[in-house]
């Protein structure tokens, strides 16, 4: 079953806004990861937090991890007009032999 | 220095035709994954590899089957296609432990008319 679900599913603002975006996931995990799809290409990662962190950071992106209630946000501040692509979140989804299980993604357009 | 690459980028067939789409990775990477993206984007694994070896196997039709030929190959073999089997395949490495991040092909478009 799908592990992942993230909030947004479609954000647009303007260059200079901050975006955040949230992801929800179901059963417990050793780690969550952000990815980016631009259109047409292949996934890359952003970040990843493990279960024992609260907060990571990376240049303008900001990821919290809530546990207890089974939530992350990524939040991408200063956006520009290349950060239009699509996001998704991935949890290991505990002890599953390493596969990750991805969210639908939220699509992110920022309008220059 | 392409890490994961992916042929073909696109891959047009007809209904009941087999065709068969090649990954490789240059990064030394023991892991290797098939991923399936629908037209809602959803991305569902399909395959996993570690060092030669299936070791996940989601519920897949068994018209698809992989093949990997030495570590830094996983091919993907797709008999008798479906019009639901449209869809971007895409191919992901990494290191191999359940906490590494996944480096991903740039994914190949299957259509099936």
């Amino acid at each position: 079953s799908q592990q992942g679900e993230e909030d947004p599913q479609a954000l647009s603002i303007q260059e200079g806004e901050n975006a955040t975006m949230n992801c929800s996931y179901k059963t417990s995990i050793n780690n969550l990861q952000w990815y980016r799809q631009n259109s047409g290409r292949g996934l890359v990662h952003l970040i990843l937090i493990r279960s024992n962190e609260r907060e990571k950071h990376s240049g303008r992106l900001r990821v919290t991890l809530d546990t207890s209630k089974k939530s992350s946000s990524l939040l991408i501040t200063a956006s520009r007009a290349a950060d239009t692509a699509s996001y998704f979140c991935a949890t290991d989804g505990g002890n599953q032999g390493g596969k990750l299980i991805f969210g639908q993604g939220t699509e992110l357009s920022v309008k220059p | 220095d392409t890490a994961v690459s992916q042929t073909p980028k696109y891959l047009v067939t007809q209904m009941g035709n087999d065709k068969s789409i090649k990954c490789e990775q240059n990064l030394g990477h023991d892991t290797m994954y098939w991923y399936k993206q629908d037209s809602k984007k959803f991305l569902k694994i399909m395959f996993s590899y570690n060092n030669k070896e299936l070791i996940i196997n989601e519920t897949v039709p068994n018209r698809f089957s992989p093949k990997s030929p030495d570590k830094a190959h996983l091919n993907l073999h797709i008999n008798s296609l479906e019009l639901g089997d449209s869809a971007v395949y895409f191919c992901a490495s990494n290191p191999g432990g359940p906490t590494d991040t996944q480096y991903f092909g740039p994914g190949t478009r299957l259509t099936v008319l």
